[in-house]
């Protein structure tokens, strides 16, 4: 079953802990991104990875670290620096970010709740 | 910065009635742009793009680089139309994309 695949479905955290967040694709996608969906804001970009062992910062990077060791995996780590991370979180890939037209397909994303 | 724009939180239209999600832009160059849809429990989706000019689902959207708008229209909805759709634009090269905050488009009976 091809795909991108988001683990756990529904996280809680407690203040202070770092926490991890599952991405994996069987696309043989190059790049792969995360973005955090807030009500009324839309999708924000939080790091993004167009090859192995390189990614960059998005727009709202503060707080999240991001590792690309393996082409199919690209988690998130939200550390406790993050001010406001209950939020949802969805991982996307796509097959390269210079071909014309390109599309990114989306995971079902990883609704996180800080107690 | 580029930034895009979608005016209206919330639509609410009966079935059968025109369509109209709005969509502006700011770039000065000649972007790529997007429409993304989200049905209720399902995931973010792409519906179309403008290079392709095609009609999804009975949607089309027309670039106009003058009043940079990619503004997405049906001209009859239907109640499985109802969803959240984000407008999104990709500048050239290695680039990401920007989203709008999204409309959720409610089409009642």
């Amino acid at each position: 079953d091809g795909g991108i695949t988001q683990s756990p479905k529904y996280l809680f955290r407690k203040e202070g802990q770092n926490v991890t967040l599952s991405c994996e694709q069987n696309l043989n996608h190059d790049a792969m991104y995360w973005y955090r969906q807030d009500p009324g804001q839309g999708l924000r970009l939080i790091y993004y990875s167009q090859i192995v062992n390189d990614f960059q910062k998005g727009d709202i990077a503060e707080g999240y670290s991001v590792s690309r060791e393996k082409k199919e995996s690209f988690p998130l780590t939200v550390t406790s620096a993050q001010k406001n991370p209950t939020a949802f979180y969805l991982c996307a890939s796509s097959s390269s970010g210079l071909a014309g037209g390109y599309e990114q397909f989306f995971g079902p994303g990883t609704r996180l709740t800080v107690l | 910065a580029q930034r895009v724009t979608q005016p209206e939180k919330l639509l609410s239209v009966f079935k059968g009635a025109p369509v109209e999600l709005k969509c502006n832009y700011s770039y000065s160059g000649s972007p790529e742009l997007f429409w993304y849809v989200q049905y209720s429990r399902q995931r973010l989706q792409l519906l179309l793009r403008h290079i392709s000019r095609e009609s999804i689902k009975g949607f089309t959207a027309d670039l106009n680089k003058g009043e940079t708008s990619f503004h997405l229209k049906k001209p009859f909805a239907q109640e499985e139309d109802s969803a959240m759709y984000y407008c999104a634009l990709k500048l050239g090269g290695y680039s990401t994309l920007t989203f709008g905050k999204g409309t959720m488009l409610l089409v009642s009976p």
